[in-house]
């Protein structure tokens, strides 16, 4: 268990509709950044929050938006989904927003039918 | 999306032999990290390397940071079969008050026993 929760799991949906998901970081960690991976691909960065503020931005989509909660929680919200939009969604949190190692979790698994 | 390039892509290699891994960029990087995600789990840290031509070790990993800041190196000396997995570097870019966190593509390492 490496201390970062992300729920839910598994996710099935279909297209055009609207998901949230989830993660707790790591105690005492503030930042937390969302990663996504198609299948057999590497990690795409989507989006950085350090204690509750935006800190970095990747190839997010338009449809995708984030927030981090005063309790340091965060939730990914994909929206108008698409059949391209099934991936393992990560979420990693470090201490801070420097040269800090990146704690993964489980991840959530989308598959948009 | 922006990668590093990581290679080889992909390895099968004989229980006991030793692995080279590397990843490089046509960019500066501040920190390099070195990950394993096993099939359907998060990535899990194995090394990281905070200064140019630091060299690091990890039980049988060994790993280096470029002296150009530039590439990494990971080395995994005798094999095992639990060895298996998807190797992955990411490095971290600093500049303008962001820090995000690059990942390379992926080394999928499977070892025969």
């Amino acid at each position: 268990d490496s201390g970062v929760t992300q729920t839910p799991k598994h996710l099935i949906t279909a297209t055009g509709q609207r998901v949230t998901l989830r993660c707790s970081p790591r105690s005492g960690d503030l930042s937390v950044y969302w990663y996504q991976q198609s299948l057999d691909q590497g990690l795409q960065f989507l989006i950085q929050y350090y204690n509750g503020e935006e800190r970095a931005k990747g190839n997010i989509l338009e449809r995708f938006s984030a927030q981090q909660f005063p309790d340091l929680h965060s939730e990914l919200n994909l929206s108008s989904l698409e059949l391209g939009d099934s991936a393992l969604y990560f979420c990693a949190s470090s201490v801070g927003v420097g040269a800090n190692v990146l704690t993964f979790g489980a991840g959530s698994r989308l598959t948009v039918l | 999306g922006q990668q590093l390039n990581q290679s080889p892509q992909s390895m099968f290699i004989q229980e006991g032999e030793d692995v080279s891994m590397n990843c490089t960029s046509s960019s500066i990087f501040n920190t390099w990290l070195w990950y394993k995600q096993d099939p359907g789990e998060g990535p899990v840290l194995l090394i990281a390397l905070y200064k140019a031509g630091e060299l690091t070790s990890n039980g049988r990993l060994t790993a280096q940071f470029g002296i150009t800041r530039k590439d990494s190196f990971l080395n995994i000396s005798a094999s095992i079969p639990s060895d298996v997995g998807i190797y992955f570097c990411a490095g971290q870019q600093a500049g303008a008050g962001t820090y995000k966190y690059i990942f390379g593509t992926g080394t999928r390492l499977k070892v025969l026993a």
